[in-house]
């Protein structure tokens, strides 16, 4: 059984371009969540998807958007992108069961994004 | 609001020794609190976790108690290895928003 998988593992890209991260959620998973890791600090949300639409959002401005398809898999779109935005950009999937209080998020490994 | 500090890095011990990392939390409600660890080059795995006040969560070694009266989660092991080597997140679950809310991290290095 495959964990959170994501892709590309690292990236590179110039300021002022887009860049789209994917994210495939563990089976039987049907949520998925984004964070930002930058370097030297605790990853922080940006935003959850579950049933095709954005749930929750974390403080991240608008050039930060994404997508759930019906296959449960997730793209993380930034646009005009900033030197700021160069991190560790971790995808994580759960399965939605809001009368629980027993969290059970897994993480990909990650993809590693640069900006220059 | 709700965060999480943690004690600063990075931390330096010899094999065997003993190790706490300091967890404090502030938040609304009754959280669920987790410690994660990252790998060189991994992405973030889950180490324990406490789901109400007084519980503990143990694994590989490592225990933490969920203490409500002092808002704290510190992190123990009684004896490290060079494989626990990585960086130590501790971090609380917000369950209506569904999401995690970490500390900063700390930098565990065990030398042999």
């Amino acid at each position: 059984d495959a964990g959170v998988t994501q892709s590309p593992t690292h990236l590179i890209k110039t300021r002022g371009q887009q860049v789209t991260l994917r994210c495939s959620p563990k089976s039987g998973h049907d949520t998925v969540s984004w964070y930002q890791q930058a370097l030297g600090q605790g990853p922080q949300f940006i935003f959850q998807y579950y049933e095709e639409e954005e749930r929750q959002r974390g403080n991240f401005p608008d050039r930060f958007s994404g997508h759930q398809f019906p296959n449960y898999s997730s793209e993380l779109n930034v646009n005009a992108l900033l030197l700021g935005d160069s991190a560790l950009y971790l995808c994580a999937s759960s399965y939605r069961d809001l009368r629980s209080t027993n969290e059970k998020l897994f993480f990909g490994s990650g993809t590693q994004l640069s900006v220059l | 609001g709700n965060s999480v500090t943690q004690m600063e890095g990075p931390v330096t011990l010899s094999e065997e020794a003993f190790l706490t990392i300091n967890c404090t939390y502030t938040a609304t409600g009754y959280p669920s609190l987790f410690w994660y660890v990252q790998y060189p080059g991994e992405g973030l795995q889950l180490l324990l976790k406490a789901t109400k006040a007084d519980d503990k969560g143990s694994n590989k070694g490592f225990e933490a108690t969920y203490r409500k009266e002092t808002t704290s989660f510190h992190l123990e092991k009684g004896s490290v290895q060079v494989s626990d080597s990585a960086v130590y997140f501790c971090a609380l679950f917000i369950q209506g928003a569904q999401k995690l809310v970490f500390g900063q991290g700390t930098r565990l290095t065990i030398n042999p």
